[in-house]
């Protein structure tokens, strides 16, 4: 079983709906949680950067991390044609000394339908 | 302030050949990491650079290796190729939060997309 779990999808909503996607992880180190989105033929980018547990926004966008469950989540609001991408969970249990690691789940792909 | 850059975006190559891609991180960063990504498999972790040591490893063969500069910028290099390292190489940077606060925050590049004939 892998270290972070996430439903390939494809994930089809209409325009203006919100997108829900999770990661499960068994890794209980984890501690630092990231949202990235793909588009095709494209390098991941930087959609949302978490520490520990809680919840955060930005603009669109909310991640929540849930530790005690090992759950992620994130909320797209209002989605736009321009959401539909490959989303990616990563995770790192980073002690400074030990160096940058991101473990990824598999990616969701997402389609919002105009 | 630039991006990560990759080069070259491209690549084909033959079984039994060696390769080598380069990445320049952003202006100020210094930890490099490589990933693979393909279709099966997902972004898996390759390697991690800082200042011209390797810090981390992930579970790759010895065919995969890597180095980095004293400018920061990073080679990697995979001898020996086989029809499965077809995959996109994807290089990231970190400043490993010295400017932002943030651990592990990694920028990516476009990677380079490898065709192993």
């Amino acid at each position: 079983q892998k270290e972070v779990e996430q439903d390939p999808g494809p994930l089809s909503v209409p325009e203006g709906a919100i997108v829900s996607l999770n990661c499960t992880y068994s890794n209980s180190a984890f501690q630092y949680f990231m949202w990235y989105r793909q588009y095709s033929r494209k390098g991941p980018e930087l959609l949302m950067y978490t520490y520990s547990s809680g919840n955060k926004e930005d603009g669109r966008f909310t991640a929540q991390v849930d530790k005690s469950s090992k759950y992620i989540s994130l909320f797209i609001r209002d989605s736009q044609p321009s959401d539909s991408a490959t989303y990616l969970c990563a995770m790192s249990d980073a002690i400074k000394a030990a160096g940058n690691k991101l473990t990824f789940g598999g990616g969701t792909r997402v389609l919002v339908k105009p | 302030k630039a991006g990560v850059t990759q080069t070259p975006r491209y690549l084909i190559k033959t079984r039994g050949q060696q390769v080598t891609l380069s990445c320049s991180p952003i202006s100020g960063h210094r930890s490099v990491s490589w990933y693979q990504q393909t279709p099966g498999q997902g972004l898996q972790f390759l390697f991690e650079y800082f200042s011209e040591t390797q810090r981390n490893k992930g579970n790759f063969p010895g065919r995969f290796s890597g180095r980095q500069f004293s400018n920061s910028r990073s080679e990697m290099n995979v001898s020996t190729l086989e029809l499965g390292d077809s995959a996109l190489y994807l290089c990231a940077s970190s400043s490993d939060g010295r400017t932002s606060g943030r651990a592990n925050e990694q920028f990516f590049g476009p990677g380079t997309r490898l065709t192993v004939l």
